[in-house]
């Protein structure tokens, strides 16, 4: 089935940095983009950045530009933060966005239809 | 950046009421690229709603979305006992995209 499994729970000194997975199943994995979502204790949902699986073509929140990486290989999508401060203590998902629709002169196309598959959230506890 | 605020914070309501969510924009969201999302205790966030209007798949008719420019509504007709949860709007049509607060649908 269509699905994205996430790895596991982290905890990280501050100052340190995360890496969190993304694996891709039951679909095409490059025919879409993925975003990434992290949502801190009781709080709301926190949009951090998009990438194309399709080229790698990434959009950034800018609030977290200079600190995030996004990037993917075969099947799965990565998120690396670093420089880790007690306000990154959230859940980080991952969610499939955008399905690729062809590739122009202009860039690829993506048609964005909401965050239609999500994994199953990793917990990143910052502390000392 | 474009901010959601939603109303109201919590809804009290009872099974097989009307519940009616609100989500306004700080300025007009292009295309109406807005989304709803459904998010239970422990679980991650389910798409209901995308483009203000469609339905996700598998969705239930009982949910549905209206609304374009800077005022999005989703309308879950008559509540079953499974609706009970936090309700989420997104706006993507402008980066970065953005959410509201949330909407709790609680039992009255």
């Amino acid at each position: 089935q269509v699905q994205l499994v996430q790895s596991g729970a982290e905890v990280k000194k501050p100052g340190a940095s995360v890496k969190v997975s993304c694996k891709a199943s039951g679909f095409t994995f490059t025919s879409y983009g993925i975003s990434w979502v992290r949502q801190a204790p009781g709080q709301g949902l926190e949009w951090m950045g998009w990438i194309s699986v399709y080229n790698g073509n990434t959009n950034y929140a800018q609030k977290l530009q200079g600190r995030v990486t996004m990037t993917t290989d075969t099947s799965t999508a990565y998120m690396e933060l670093t420089s880790l401060r007690s306000d990154d203590t959230a859940v980080y998902y991952c969610a499939r966005e955008g399905a690729f629709g062809g590739n122009y002169p202009s860039g690829p196309l993506y048609y964005f239809h909401g965050m239609d598959v999500w994994g199953q959230g990793t917990t990143v506890t910052v502390s000392s | 950046e474009i901010v959601l605020t939603q109303s109201p914070g919590t809804l009290s309501l009872s099974p097989g009421e009307r519940a009616t969510l609100s989500c306004r924009a700080s300025q007009s969201v292009s295309s109406s690229y807005s989304a709803w999302y459904q998010q239970k205790p422990g679980q991650a966030p389910r798409l209901l709603i995308y483009g203000a209007s469609s339905r996700a798949t598998g969705i239930p008719d009982r949910f549905s979305g209206s609304g374009s420019g800077t005022d999005f509504t989703l309308t879950i007709s008559r509540l079953e006992p499974e609706d009970f949860a936090v309700y989420y709007c997104q706006q993507y049509g402008s980066s970065p995209w953005t959410f509201g607060q949330g909407t709790k649908v609680e039992i009255k």
